[in-house]
């Protein structure tokens, strides 16, 4: 079975420079996720979809982030504008509901490195 | 206060020892309790689950104590391979969302 895709796998940009990342999830999986993790500390929450909907963003900075999940299958997120402190790696994790007993699968991660 | 915090370690063991390391919860009315391991510059990836009367899965033994709200993990006869940060994560209420620790980072070494 596949796992979670997710490209690029590395990302350098200057400051104020938009990105875009891009999550593929596991075949069938009903639940993704969306995680920042800097170096250093564990994985925080940005974004969960259900489907195509937003189940909660409540981590998520809206004025410079945004994430969506068109056709309920894979994910983009953008950063626009990027600060130095947005430097970390993204990680896409999907599961098959949204139950938290549920093992989250998580991709190989996008290092973005924001100069 | 941290909704889980843990020891960062490192805890550098030889092959064969046995270590062992806890992580605290804030929110009493957490429901689910897991380890992830990391390895470097890898993804987190589940290690076990942690039950309310505590599991063992080979030489992995995790230990729930709701009473003084923590978790552990023992590593019996540790491997070269068991060197990996392992993340304490918590369900803090009754939904969906996990809450991940910062990671103890363990390196067995020969």
């Amino acid at each position: 079975e596949a796992g979670v895709a997710q490209s690029p796998r590395y990302k350098i940009i200057e400051k104020r420079q938009s990105v875009a990342f891009w999550c593929n999830p596991i075949s069938g999986h009903a639940t993704l996720y969306w995680y920042q993790q800097i170096l250093g500390q564990g994985p925080k929450l940005l974004i969960q979809f259900q489907n195509n909907g937003v189940v909660d963003d409540s981590q998520l900075p809206k004025d410079r982030f945004s994430a969506e999940r068109l056709k309920g299958v894979d994910s983009t997120l953008k950063i626009q504008p990027a600060k130095l402190e947005d430097s970390a790696v993204y990680l896409c994790a999907s599961s098959p509901t949204g139950s938290p007993s549920n093992e989250q699968y998580f991709g190989p991660g996008t290092r973005l490195t924001v100069t | 206060r941290k909704e889980v915090e843990q020891d960062p370690g490192p805890f550098n063991v030889p092959e064969g020892a046995t270590v062992a390391f806890n992580c605290t919860y804030s929110n009493s009315a957490s429901q689910s309790f897991f380890w992830y391991r990391q390895d470097c510059r890898k993804e987190p990836k589940l290690l076990m689950s942690v039950y309310s009367s505590g599991n063992e899965d080979g030489r992995f033994t995790a230990q729930l104590n709701r009473a003084s709200q923590y978790i552990s993990l023992l590593i019996r006869d540790s491997k070269l391979s068991d060197s990996a940060t392992y993340l304490c994560v918590v369900n803090p209420s009754n939904d969906y969302k996990l809450s991940f620790g910062a990671g103890t980072t363990v390196t067995v070494r020969a």
